[in-house]
């Protein structure tokens, strides 16, 4: 089945820098990359996604990369804000309506 | 999270006891499924329900574990004699109507079990 590792597990950046998380997958049959932020006590928001068929996506602040040669992607916020404290995750399907393989989340701190 | 409601949004019960947790999606969803996220985890998938196709009952941890979706709507996770290593967040998530790719979250069953 697929396993998905994340990196790093914790992260720390102030306020105005650039953060990236990185994961990579086993399932060379997944085709669909979602990223998930979960603030404390809340439940996990979709913030950005990429299919297989695209190596990158941004959507304001946000841009996940794709590389299926090597089996990885990336999250990348800029400019951080405060606001961008939580935990995200990642995760790995072969779309179609499959279920989701989450990696084991990054606590993201955006420190003033 | 739009779309889909879970009851109640806490459990406590006594180890052994069983439980039932209800997901409540917004119709037109075709699938269904279910995770948990135990303390400071990352999420488990456990079951997943497509239209008429039976289930994919690949994540259930033991036989303890149960899960239904009448009617293509409502879906019930069911855990008998539970365990205190149950104890977790049950999460329902639905895909979206168009894709079937991206998955969005209810606001979970926080269940302990003493």
């Amino acid at each position: 089945g697929e396993n998905v590792e994340q990196h790093p597990s914790t992260l720390s950046v102030q306020e105005g820098d650039s953060a990236v998380i990185k994961c990579t997958y086993s399932d060379s049959a997944s085709n669909y990359f979602p990223w998930y932020k979960q603030e404390l006590g809340k439940r996990p928001q979709l913030i950005i996604d990429i299919r297989s068929n695209v190596g990158e996506k941004k959507d304001q602040r946000i841009a996940v990369t794709l590389n299926k040669t090597a089996k990885h992607f990336s999250l990348h916020i800029t400019e951080t804000q405060p606001e961008d404290s939580a935990v995200y995750f990642c995760a790995a399907s072969r779309g179609g309506g499959n279920k989701l393989t989450f990696g084991t989340g990054t606590q993201l701190k955006v420190e003033l | 999270g739009a779309g889909v409601s879970q009851s109640p949004s806490n459990k406590v019960t006594e180890k052994g006891k069983d439980v039932e947790l209800r997901c409540d999606p917004i119709s037109g969803h075709t699938a269904l499924y279910w995770y948990r996220q135990s303390l400071g985890q990352g999420l488990e998938f456990l079951i997943y329900f497509q239209g008429n196709s039976a289930p994919d009952k690949s994540g259930l941890p033991s036989d303890r574990f149960s899960a239904e979706r009448t009617g293509g709507s409502v879906s019930t996770l069911t855990i008998q004699r539970t365990q205190q290593e149950d104890s977790a967040v049950y999460l329902c998530a639905i895909s979206g109507t168009v894709a079937y790719n991206e998955q969005f979250f209810g606001p979970g069953t926080r269940l302990t079990v003493l």
